[in-house]
């Protein structure tokens, strides 16, 4: 089942602007992580929040955490070409485990 | 060169015959994952192993089939009775604990002519 869902479903900017993403879960989750996959490509790791923590940096990116709404964000800053890509959020459960939930993913196309 | 690796990039079957994905990691994981996606579409999960010799299905094991006799490999079979088994499948490892990052392979990508 998916848990996750982002929003949009597909985002185009130019760059040098912002992207931002979201991403809503429904069940009580122990971590939150984004994924980036290239068109056609395994996906890598960009960044874990944890469910005790809010905000949380990485580079370029910054990711948020409400858990009350069961919800995450995913900023990119001063975008580039290169971040074209589609972008997924995975949540890790309760009480452990290994399994993560995938979301339906946000396709970003930035432009020159 | 450590990471993970599956093979082939691109598999043609014809429908009726079992297929077998290979996935090796060198990363010392104990746990491996296999995945399912279909165009414009998240992830979901066909089987999991957190351990040698152990599997669990996932969301949508029906018509898959795995193995894991070494730490290093996690083959899929998808089989005869997988119904629609174009897709692209990914392999992924991770340490085991509480939700770990996850560790992809670039993907076969599956077409049942």
């Amino acid at each position: 089942s998916q848990q996750g869902e982002e929003d949009p479903q597909a985002l185009s900017i130019q760059e040098g602007e912002n992207a931002t993403m979201n991403c809503s879960y429904k069940t009580s989750i122990n971590n939150l992580q984004w994924y980036r996959q290239n068109s056609g490509r395994g996906l890598v790791h960009l960044i874990l929040i944890r469910s005790n923590e809010r905000e949380k940096h990485s580079g370029r990116l910054r990711v948020t955490l409400d858990t009350s709404k069961k919800s995450s964000s995913l900023l990119i800053t001063a975008s580039r070409a290169a971040d074209t890509a589609s972008y997924f959020c995975a949540t890790g459960p309760t009480g452990g485990g290994n399994k993560l939930t995938f979301g339906t993913g946000t396709q970003l196309k930035v432009e020159l | 060169d450590g990471g993970i690796t599956q093979s082939p990039k691109y598999l043609f079957r014809k429908e009726g015959q079992n297929v077998t994905l290979s996935c090796e990691q060198n990363l010392n994981h104990d746990a491996m994952y296999w995945y399912r996606q279909d165009p414009g579409q998240g992830l979901r999960l066909i089987y999991y192993s957190q351990i040698v010799n152990d599997f669990q299905k996932g969301d949508i094991a029906e018509g898959y089939s795995v193995s894991r006799e070494k730490k290093e490999s996690f083959p899929l079979t998808v089989t005869s009775a997988q119904k629609n088994p174009t897709a692209f499948y990914l392999c992924a490892s991770s340490i085991t604990g509480n939700s770990n990052e996850q560790f992809f392979g670039p993907g076969t990508r599956l077409t049942v002519l």
